[in-house]
């Protein structure tokens, strides 16, 4: 399995407080995703990085932030977190882009009240 | 942009028996089309894939098969066993290079 890890696994919080799930590789691969999952969307581009403090928009990346400091670490932070940002959030990672293979993390379930 | 469509939404079958799951894509400029399974509890992984300039690609009991002219692709899994139950996922290559990914498909293995 590619070394991909998310922390928190699980988090439970409250509307308008402010969330960041980490993202940790240690593949040395260039691009990171941040990916939400919900029932009959299956997964939904949110931000992705190709490269340290380089990053871009996905399909869903309103009230989204991100910040890649380092290679193998990549944050996703929910500024203030809404009902409808509860989700499973999946990492994954890939060499290059396109048609390259992207590895996923475990996941991290959140659930906002 | 580049929209996917994926069907069913669940598939129940009989071990031993063949799974077809289907998707289209909206696209034509899309060159690039990986399938992933994701099994409870964990992220998805890349089974298999194939590029336009490909019309069939197979890797033991499974296949996938492109038809750029109808813009559909399909994941072929044949003498399915128990551990085939998971969820399917099929994904189309945008012109930004980001994958769009289907709704998925929950395969059932009924013993």
């Amino acid at each position: 399995d590619a070394g991909i890890t998310q922390s928190p696994r699980h988090k439970v919080t409250e509307t308008g407080t402010p969330v960041t799930l980490r993202c940790h590789q240690t593949e040395n691969h260039r691009y990171m995703y941040w990916y939400r999952q919900d029932p009959g969307h299956g997964l939904r581009l949110i931000h992705y990085s190709y490269g340290v403090k380089d990053t871009d928009k996905g399909e869903v990346s309103d009230g989204y932030s991100v910040s890649r400091s380092k290679t193998e670490d990549f944050l996703l932070t929910l500024e203030s977190a809404t009902s409808s940002q509860t989700s499973v959030y999946f990492c994954a990672i890939s060499e290059t882009s396109g048609t390259d293979t992207q590895y996923f993390g475990p996941g991290t379930r959140l659930t906002v009240l | 942009g580049e929209n996917v469509e994926q069907h069913p939404s669940t598939l129940s079958v009989q071990e031993g028996d063949s799974a077809v799951i289907k998707c289209t894509y909206s696209d034509s400029a899309s060159n690039y089309f990986p399938w992933y399974k994701q099994e409870l509890g964990k992220g998805p992984q890349l089974i298999i894939d194939i590029r336009s300039n490909v019309g069939e690609k197979k890797d033991q009991r499974i296949a996938v098969t492109l038809n750029k002219t109808a813009k559909h692709f399909s994941l072929h899994i044949t003498e399915t066993q128990p551990e085939d139950s998971a969820v399917y996922f099929c994904a189309a290559k945008d012109s930004n290079y980001q994958l769009i990914w289907g709704a998925g498909t929950k395969l059932i293995i009924k013993p």
